[in-house]
């Protein structure tokens, strides 16, 4: 049983160029959620999705945005990049909504962007 | 989000036991005590989670204080693949906290 995927693993872009990682879940499970980790930092929520629609969001510009397919995989898009977006950006899947709240997410090994 | 407080760092010998601990004094009463680890150039890994009983998988144990405002990780037989930064989150129920909010852990370096 495959994990989480994330493709590419490294990846260098300039300033004010767009770059676009993608995600495919756990087997079964349907929600994707994406986290961006600068170095010595936790990871911070960026966005999940469900049902092919953005649930939540946390506190990161416009320029990023994302999408869900219906096959559940995901893509995470950045605009106009800065060098502040240099980071490990990490996927994350869990299974369908259940009860007790206690659902864990799975993570992938992330995307490691460099802007320079 | 309620908010978690660790020790930047710890230290300890393989083979020994671990007790990683983190204070939640603000934890409401439906918050549940999760804990992630991240080894090095990897993403994140659950460990355990509970509400407010101690709770024991084959990876870690959980000690939870009576009053929920402090939790202990415990690693029973810290092995150098146990070095990783562990994190301390707080999860709200079904429907009101889907995200993870991360501080930035404990470093455990495991010494052989």
């Amino acid at each position: 049983d495959a994990g989480v995927t994330q493709s590419p693993t490294h990846l260098i872009k300039t300033r004010g160029q767009q770059v676009t990682l993608r995600c495919s879940p756990k087997s079964g499970h349907d929600t994707v959620s994406w986290y961006q980790q600068a170095l010595g930092q936790g990871p911070q929520f960026i966005f999940q999705y469900y049902e092919e629609e953005e649930r939540q969001r946390g506190n990161f510009p416009d320029r990023f945005s994302g999408h869900q397919f219906p096959n559940y995989s995901s893509e995470l898009n950045v605009n106009a990049l800065l060098l502040g977006d240099s980071a490990l950006y990490l996927c994350a899947s869990r299974k369908p909504r259940t009860s007790g709240g206690t659902e864990t997410q799975y993570f992938g090994p992330g995307t490691r962007l460099l802007v320079l | 989000d309620a908010k978690t407080t660790q020790p930047n760092s710890m230290e300890s010998n393989e083979e020994e036991p671990v007790h990683l601990p983190c204070n939640h004094s603000t934890i409401s009463g439906t918050d549940y005590i999760h804990w992630y680890r991240q080894l090095p150039s990897q993403g994140p890994e659950y460990v355990i989670h509970g509400l407010t009983s101690n709770v024991n998988n084959r990876m870690a144990s959980l000690a939870i204080a009576e009053d929920r405002k402090s939790s202990t990780l415990i690693l029973h037989r810290a092995t150098l693949r146990d070095a990783a930064v562990y994190y301390c989150i707080l999860r709200g129920r079904l429907g009101s906290n889907y995200k993870l909010t991360f501080g930035k852990g404990t470093l455990l370096t495991v010494n052989p």
